[in-house]
């Protein structure tokens, strides 16, 4: 059980924002919510996380709800190479390992 | 951040052959990685935690004689397919873990496309 809920699918148009949903309505009051992607046929790669206060990188935004039962990745200005499955991820394994959901395939078009 | 180097990056081999899958952590020290599968269009999978210094932790339905794991410093830890067959051919991906100030991050490596003949 990943504990997450996120759209299978989105598309997004080159240049602007992209609006990645993610439910997690049983989070629990210590458990950070960590956002990764992963390209086709490459590793995982961090993008950004955070427990209640919105946080930015230079990679994106992460919005999350009050009652943190939900939160909201924004990429500012899409690119093509933004295309992969993005993860939502709020579960950590006993092993101190991460625990994957289906994740959002992402497809930015010219 | 931080980096994990992995390699190779894609294998073919015959069936009855071993592979050996290395996972570097490049500019920090890792006691715990972890090694993921991930079959074509599902998600990431845990098949054992390397523990620097002892024996792995294997997921329930994963063989530990199949899937030797060594992690003998605390940079490197290696998987070794024993005796491949077609059906272990897969996307195998490791991780380590890192602490950046206050939290812990898990880094990935880029990920071994291995195809049994």
């Amino acid at each position: 059980d990943a504990k997450t809920t996120q759209p299978p699918s989105m598309d997004c148009a080159e240049g602007r924002a992209a609006n990645l949903p993610c439910n997690h309505s049983t989070i629990s009051g210590n458990e950070y919510v960590y956002w990764y992607r992963q390209i086709h046929s490459q590793g995982p790669q961090y993008i950004i996380h955070g427990l209640k206060n919105n946080e930015t990188n230079e990679m994106a935004s992460l919005i999350i709800t009050e009652d943190r039962k939900s939160s909201t990745l924004i990429l500012p200005h899409a690119t093509l190479r933004d295309t992969a499955v993005y993860y939502c991820i709020v579960r950590w394994g006993s092993q101190g390992n991460l625990i994957f959901g289906k994740g959002t395939k992402l497809s930015v078009k010219p | 951040g931080a980096v994990v180097s992995q390699h190779p990056s894609r294998v073919i081999c015959k069936s009855g052959t071993s592979v050996k899958i290395e996972c570097r952590s490049l500019d920090f020290q890792a006691t715990t990685m972890f090694w993921y599968r991930q079959f074509p269009k599902q998600s990431l999978m845990l098949m054992a935690t390397s523990n620097e210094g002892s024996k792995a932790t294997y997921e329930q339905g994963v063989e530990k004689d199949k899937f030797l794991i060594n992690h003998a410093s605390l940079t490197l830890s290696t998987l070794t397919v024993t005796s491949a067959h077609p059906e272990d051919s897969s996307f195998y991906i490791c991780s380590a873990r890192a602490r950046q100030g206050p939290n812990e991050k898990l880094f990935f490596g880029s990920g071994t496309q291995l195809s049994v003949l």
